[in-house]
């Protein structure tokens, strides 16, 4: 049973681009989390999807970032117009419902240059 | 605002020490409390606790929440050069969005 799968596990953008996030989650699992981490910081919640549904994205910025996890394929985090400011650690997680423990995935380093 | 607050921030210590990491937290309805051993990789999963005083054991590693004070310990006994690592303490609730908040994390170094 393969792990949370993101990709690209290294990721640079120029400052206006776009970045795309992939994740696959863990087979059986329909919950996914978004979470970011900045230096020297703990990791931050983004967004929490079921499949084709966004339950709660209080911790996604209001602007230029969007989340979705369609019926088929991994979920996605895209991010418009990157500035260096975005330049962190993505990390997915996934669980099998939302009691249950979350697993990570190795996450996607995004620089801006 | 829901707050985790890992202490200390960094730990040296030698090979066959044993470690005592701490968490404290302070969240809305809250849930269970979850460490992860954070290396140059994916946070892996440790263990989940949402009874108090009821300690989980696995190998080296235990842990036990209370409830009551709002913390976490996690134990680590006769260290290892490969227990080296961020420990991160995340705090869940009941909420519809089941969100976890982390702390900052411990970083811990183990010396042979």
């Amino acid at each position: 049973n393969a792990g949370v799968m993101q990709n690209p596990r290294h990721l640079v953008r120029r400052r206006g681009q776009e970045a795309r996030l992939r994740c696959s989650p863990m087979k059986g699992h329909s919950h996914v989390y978004w979470y970011r981490q900045l230096p020297e910081e703990g990791l931050k919640f983004m967004v929490y999807l079921q499949k084709e549904n966004i339950i709660d994205e209080s911790g996604m910025p209001k602007e230029r970032f969007s989340a979705e996890f369609p019926k088929e394929g991994p979920s996605i985090l895209r991010i418009q117009q990157v500035v260096r400011g975005d330049s962190a650690a993505y990390f997915c997680a996934s669980s099998v419902d939302r009691q249950r423990e979350a697993f990570f995935g190795q996450g996607t380093r995004l620089t801006v240059v | 605002e829901d707050k985790v607050v890992q202490s200390p921030l960094s730990l040296v210590v030698h090979e066959g020490d044993t470690v005592t990491l701490n968490c404290s937290y302070e969240v809305t309805n809250f849930r269970s409390l979850l460490w992860y051993k954070q290396e140059k990789k994916a946070p892996t999963f440790l263990f989940m606790l949402t009874s108090s005083g009821i300690e989980k054991k696995s190998g080296r590693l235990s842990s036990i929440l209370d409830k009551k004070e709002l913390f976490s310990i996690l134990n680590i006994t006769a260290t290892q050069t490969g227990d080296s690592a961020i420990y991160l303490c995340a705090a869940g609730n009941t909420g519809a969005n089941s969100k976890l908040t982390f702390g900052k994390g411990i970083t811990l170094s183990v010396r042979p």
